[in-house]
Parts: structure tokens; sequence; C-alpha cells
């Protein structure tokens, strides 16, 4: 099993409608979560951290259960500029390196 | 915010040649610097985690004498990927943490895109 898994798409969504993504991790030990951004061969940059209590920043809300181990994102009033690979990333605990899923492909669509 | 520089930005080169990728860290000192490699429609899988001035920590399965890796300040790395071959084309991305910086904090390079013919 994957140490952390996502749907890898693509999702072809129209402008201004609502998505989600979830992620799983399979080391319950983990710590931190995190969802980046990547666009096509470019770095991944970091679109926010992901707290137990779950967190919104403008558009985006992310979620963490840890009971079952997964994470998601939604973005609402998705733009244009939306259209980017979502990657899950998952600190275990006590570690220093940070673990990527395969990432979400995600296009907007005009 | 911090900035890391990473050269070249794509690379094409013959099989057998050597390839140096450069990662700096341009306005704060890198302690930890990680070499990751992403093939297409894949995640980023680290390769290598490499200290100021010690040796680099390589993943299982990264072949130490084919990427190697060099952090002899703290602004700059090196990973060097000698006798490429076709297999080795791939993306190439490092990141940088800070002194005191926590784990997750992480400043990434904008990649090297290296193809082996």
């Amino acid at each position: 099993r994957k140490e952390v898994e996502q749907d890898p798409g693509p999702f072809n969504v129209p402008e201004g409608a609502t998505v989600a993504f979830n992620c799983t991790y399979s080391n319950s030990a983990s710590q931190s979560f995190f969802w980046y951004r990547q666009d096509c061969r470019k770095e991944p940059k970091l679109l926010m951290s992901v707290y137990s209590s779950g967190n919104e920043d403008g558009r985006f809300t992310a979620q963490l259960n840890r009971a079952s181990q997964y994470i998601s994102l939604l973005i609402r009033d998705s733009k244009l500029s939306d259209s980017a690979t979502y990657l899950c990333v998952v600190l275990p605990f006590g570690n220093e390196k940070l673990t990527f899923g395969t990432g979400t492909r995600l296009t907007i669509i005009p | 915010g911090a900035v890391v520089s990473q050269h070249p930005s794509r690379v094409i080169c013959k099989s057998g040649t050597s390839v140096k990728i450069e990662c700096r860290s341009l306005d704060f000192q890198a302690t930890t610097m990680f070499w990751y490699r992403q093939f297409p429609k894949q995640s980023l899988m680290l390769m290598a985690t490499s200290n100021e001035g010690s040796k680099a920590t390589y993943e299982q399965g990264v072949e130490k004498d084919k990427f190697l890796i060099n952090h002899a300040s703290l602004t700059l790395s090196t990973l060097t990927v000698t006798s490429a071959h076709p297999e080795d084309s791939s993306f190439y991305i490092c990141s940088a943490r800070g002194v005191r910086e926590p784990n997750e904090k992480l400043f990434f390079g904008s990649g090297t895109q290296l193809s082996v013919l």
C-alpha cells in the first residue's frame, strides 16, 4: 500500500463549480499534512496546511480525519487559474522527510 | 520570501555523460537540502537528504555512486548524475530548509528537466 494515495484524475470541472479531492495516508503516526499545488514541469508550491479542526483560506477548505486517515481539499467557485496538479503531502511524526502523493490533476473548463 | 535557485532548468545530453545540477539558497542558510526525482504522472520521490558538511543520506534503491551529492556550504548543494542513461531522464528538483525552520517549511528550486539521448 502506498504511503499517500490520491485519485490521479483527471478532474475536468466547469469554471465556477465546486470540486473536492481526497487523499488517504497509511502511517497513523503522521503528524502534519499539507496540500501543495504543482503546475506542469514546475516546482510544488505550498497551498495550505491541514489542521485537525479544519481550515479555510478563501475559496479553499482543507479537512483532516485522523480516525479514517484521510485528508480532503475543497475548492469553491473554481477559476481557470486553479488548473494544476494538487499534491497531498504528509510528514510522519519525528521525521524530517515529506512524503508526496502522486497528485490529482485538475482542469477547469471555461 | 526565501528563494532557492536551481540550475540548469533543462539539460539534454548524450548517454554516458555526466550532468551537474546546482541548488542555491539565495537569502538564507540551508542546513538541509533534499533532492527529489519526478517521473511523468508520478509523485516526487525523495532521492537523498544532505546536510552541510556531511555525507548525504540516500533513500533505498538510489545508487549513491551514480547520483553524487555535495553540500559543501550552507548555500549550495549539487547533484551530479554520472554516466547518465536514458532511464535517468526525469525532472529533478531540490528543496532547502533553513536554520531553525520547521520540517514542513521547505523552499523548492524550480527543477531541472533532464533528457538523456
